[in-house]
């Protein structure tokens, strides 16, 4: 199976600021890698596929990159409603396995 | 808009089987993708039960496929999940969703399942 790890496991940041979190896979994923928000209480929410395409219909602050074993999901302005848990996925190869999370909050 | 929504027994007792529906309005299952069960526990995170063609091709997690049925009935435009022999590590929020060429892009609200006597 292909190990997912994130980094950090949680983070706090300001309204405004720069957000960065890192994804590596245990093997080589090339692009197969998505993200996913999730709110307390509700489902995951896709934001990023294939490592760098934007899901219709959220925001542009959200971008992802990498490719191989190194991912990163970064918000270039971080909104209030930013607040969550972010997860990552590999869809390279079965059994697809999804990263422990990190979670955000606002200072 | 496509809108997933889960139904079944929210308490199931060890040994039993688990059976789970999950209703899509606003797209219809026959006009492909594939169509998959996650579920998410404090302990385990999430982890990828399956997902299932509309054809009925199926793929499962190798850690569970021994206790894993999927269907689909697309005259209800919906698909379900049994997981036989269920213990309390079963205990999970299960959700479906759509699988895209690559992302879970649109997923249902979850059910909470919980495996206890």
């Amino acid at each position: 199976d292909i190990q997912m790890t994130q980094s950090p496991s949680s983070l706090s940041a300001s309204v405004g600021d720069r957000v960065t979190i890192a994804c590596r896979a245990s093997q080589s994923i090339s692009t197969h890698l998505n993200w996913y928000q999730q709110k307390p209480g509700k489902a995951p929410k896709a934001l990023i596929y294939a490592a760098s395409s934007l899901q219709s219909g959220v925001p542009s602050r959200f971008s992802g990159s990498g490719s191989g074993t190194d991912f990163t999901l970064t918000i270039s302005s971080l909104q209030p409603e930013d607040f969550g848990t972010y997860y990552c996925q590999q869809s390279y190869s079965s059994p697809l396995t999804f990263g422990p999370g990190t979670k955000v909050d606002i200072k | 808009q496509v809108q997933l929504q889960e139904s079944g027994p929210g308490l199931v007792k060890p040994s039993d089987t688990l059976s789970l529906t999950c209703a899509v309005s606003g797209y219809s299952i026959s006009s492909g993708n594939w169509w998959g069960w996650i579920r998410q526990s404090p302990g385990k995170g999430l982890e990828w039960i399956g997902y299932i063609y509309y054809s009925g091709s199926t793929y499962y997690n190798p850690s569970l496929k021994s206790r894993v049925t999927m269907s689909v009935d697309t005259s209800r435009n919906q698909f379900s999940l049994k997981l036989s022999s269920v213990t309390a590590v079963d205990t999970a929020v299960y959700y479906c969703a759509i699988k895209g060429p690559d992302s879970f892009d649109h997923w249902g609200q979850g059910a909470q399942v919980t495996v206890s006597s």
